[in-house]
């Protein structure tokens, strides 16, 4: 059973809000990312991290934030949050070696931006 | 732009019948998983297929990975109620730094 929170699991905020989405693993992996999930559309990747102190932008291009002082701690940030940000986010970790990729995942963030 | 493409997106059948769900690229791949999501969870791994040509069974549920790396499919025998959920397959490809590719998924629901 994985073990990687997400926090919360569900918000509902107003235009122009901050909000941090918090995510831990407990696993020790060095990798951590953030994806979308939108019904029927691929995930699309938002950040990753290799380790402490390393944030990437993934494919899809975000007004979000990460920071990865530590390594089991992942957490994702929008400054002003818009209605085209509603979505579930999705928190995953793997080992950094190895070649098949196998992801874990958190049970998700449901944002709704009103 | 890498594609996996996924058939079909969903499917609704009654349990204890077959179905095959189906994930098509133009792209190779070192090695391809499928993951299953249930409402209000994130995805779980099945499978992770790495050699041409590879059949893995996980009970009920068999999985091929195409000769050329291309494609893959996942066969269910006799659907329980159980195995409704989102089945999303995922690539990583040669040149992408183990980035994973992923396919849109397959929402299938069995009824009882």
């Amino acid at each position: 059973e994985a073990d990687i929170y997400q926090t919360p699991r569900y918000l509902v905020i107003g235009t122009g809000k901050k909000i941090t989405l918090e995510c831990s693993q407990t696993m020790g992996h060095d990798k951590m990312y953030w994806y979308q999930q939108d019904p029927g559309m691929e995930l699309h990747l938002i950040h990753y991290s290799y380790g402490v102190n390393s944030t990437e932008k993934g494919d899809l291009s975000s007004e979000s934030t990460v920071s990865r002082i530590r390594t089991e701690h992942f957490p994702l940030t929008l400054e002003s949050a818009r209605p085209s940000h509603t979505s579930q986010y999705l928190c995953a970790s793997s080992e950094l070696a190895g070649n098949t990729g196998e992801l874990f995942f958190g049970e998700g963030s449901r944002l709704t931006v009103l | 732009t890498q594609l996996l493409e996924q058939s079909p997106q969903f499917l609704s059948i009654q349990e204890g019948e077959n179905l095959t769900v189906y994930c098509n690229s133009s792209s190779v791949f070192s090695s391809l998983q499928w993951y299953r999501q249930e409402p209000g969870e994130g995805p779980v791994l099945l499978v992770t297929v790495v050699t041409g040509g590879e059949v893995k069974k996980l009970k009920r549920l068999t999985f091929q990975f195409g000769d050329a790396r291309k494609d893959s499919s996942l066969h269910i025998t006799a659907a329980q109620p159980g195995d409704t959920g989102l089945y999303l397959c995922a690539g990583v490809a040669w040149d992408s730094n183990y980035q994973l590719i992923w396919g849109a998924g397959t929402k299938l629901i069995i009824k009882p």
